[in-house]
């Protein structure tokens, strides 16, 4: 099946310092990944779609200036957390949608990155 | 209120037992999903269902599209299924979740 890879699995970094995670599609094009963040014994909330060549559309409520994504290739999204705060301590996890203009929706998920913010 | 509801939030099993996670969701739909979260973190999409029912391996899942309500089930539990299960409903773009079941199967 289609797979996602993630980069890094976890980090840790220092307060105000910018952390940069990666998602690759391995073995297929994907035109649309989703950025989701999910604190512990919660559910993904949704923070961004990201579509290749073009800029990301933002969640109600996320800062489009401390989560930068760039979605520079059909194969690799990257989500970059600026000034890093405690606060941003979560696991972010990446999505591909593997087609698109089709009726179903099939999206496969990352590994996930732990992000710690000391 | 949540687009997505499950049921039961957690879950305690002996192995071998056959288990039930119950999902119901408010909006239309045109995929329905089922994904898997073990401790580590990780996501594994199980099924994606629009009608009817899908079987792979020791794994049910089946929907209702008129109840709007979707059930995963597990038949001879072992301890390896323990982790979270989580709904999530496509009605387009994107997907709404539900808060998951921890599931928890003893030896």
């Amino acid at each position: 099946g289609a797979v996602v890879s993630q980069h890094p699995s976890r980090v840790i970094c220092k307060s105000g310092t910018s952390v940069k995670i990666e998602c690759r599609s391995l073995d297929f094009q994907a035109t649309t990944m989703f950025w989701y963040r999910q604190f512990p014994k919660q559910s993904l909330m949704l923070m961004a779609t990201s579509n290749e060549g073009s800029k990301a559309t933002y969640e109600q409520g996320v800062e489009k200036d401390k989560f930068l994504i760039n979605h520079a290739s059909l194969t690799l999204s990257t989500l970059t957390v600026t000034s890093a705060h405690p606060e941003d301590s979560s696991f972010y996890i990446c999505s591909a949608r593997v087609r698109a203009g089709v009726p179903y929706n099939e999206q496969f998920f990352g590994p996930g990155t732990r992000l710690t913010v000391l | 209120k949540n687009e997505v509801e499950q049921s039961p939030q957690n879950l305690t099993a002996q192995e071998g037992e056959f288990i039930t996670i119950n999902c119901s969701y408010s909006v239309g739909i045109s995929a329905l999903h089922w994904l898997q979260q073990h401790p580590g973190g990780g996501i594994v999409s199980l099924f994606m269902l629009s009608s009817g029912k899908k079987k792979h391996g020791r794994l049910i899942a089946t929907i209702n599209i008129q109840e709007k309500h979707s059930s995963l089930h597990i038949t001879a539990s072992h301890p390896r299924d323990s982790a979270v299960y989580i709904c999530a409903v496509s009605p387009g773009n994107q997907f709404y979740f539900g808060t998951g079941t921890s599931l928890t199967v003893i030896p």
